[in-house]
């Protein structure tokens, strides 16, 4: 219950495509969805994040989108580059004693030019 | 700023071995976390305090131990490393309880041979 699915597992698209990374959780008291981005050698730094009594949040270039009742949501990133080329996680909050994030197994995505 | 520093970035242990692990955050951040990544595994928490003086165990704590004598610093260690415990470990700080960014370290690469 406490495991968030990610896929793909990684993706390549073309400068300019729009690649689109899904994740999907079970339990319900998660309250909290950000996401990653990890440039090699490097640590994850938070992209973007979006609460459960929203459906889509937009920064920039990047757009989650929340299906609460499926328990899915996904990142979407408009006009992509080659500098967007990096892993991406998702991840789901639950507060227990802390901010417990569970990850998603991560997403390798390459912009070619 | 350096925000959340990690040290050291490299090391090669043998089986049996002992080290300590080293994360410290200049940004006066209430709660710390250790993870560990491994490919296709995402992120797992190992421990985690939400103040100087305590710590909490997270998904996989089994080989490791943790301490939290000052706010900034929290070390991770391992008393007798086993090759399962390769991996690469990331230190992350955050200044709240609820929907807050995890601020992460490069991370520091172990292998044990």
């Amino acid at each position: 219950q406490q495991q968030v699915k990610q896929s793909p597992q990684s993706l390549i698209v073309q400068k300019g495509g729009i690649p689109i990374i899904n994740c999907a959780y079970e339990n319900t008291a998660f309250d909290y969805f950000p996401w990653y981005q990890q440039f090699p050698g490097k640590g994850p730094a938070l992209l973007i994040a979006i609460r459960p009594d929203v459906s889509e949040k937009k920064e920039g270039r990047f757009t989650i989108s929340f299906n609460k009742s499926a328990k899915q949501f996904s990142l979407h990133i408009m006009d992509s580059q080659p500098g967007d080329s990096a892993t991406y996680f998702c991840a789901a909050s639950i507060i227990q004693g802390a901010q417990k994030l569970v990850f998603g197994q991560g997403t390798r995505l390459t912009i070619n030019p | 700023n350096a925000g959340v520093t990690q040290t050291p970035k490299f090391r090669v242990l043998k089986t049996g071995q002992s080290m300590t692990l080293l994360c410290a955050q200049d940004m006066n951040h209430e709660y710390m976390y250790w993870y560990r990544q491994d490919p296709g595994m995402g992120l797992r928490l190992i421990h985690y305090s939400v103040g100087e003086g305590t710590t909490a165990k997270g998904e996989v704590p089994d080989g490791y131990n943790v301490s939290r004598l000052k706010k900034q610093n929290f070390l991770l260690g391992l008393e007798s490393a086993a090759p399962s415990q390769t991996s690469v470990y990331f230190c992350a700080s955050t200044k709240g309880r609820y929907n807050q960014p995890q601020h992460f370290g490069d991370g520091t690469r172990l292998s044990i041979l």
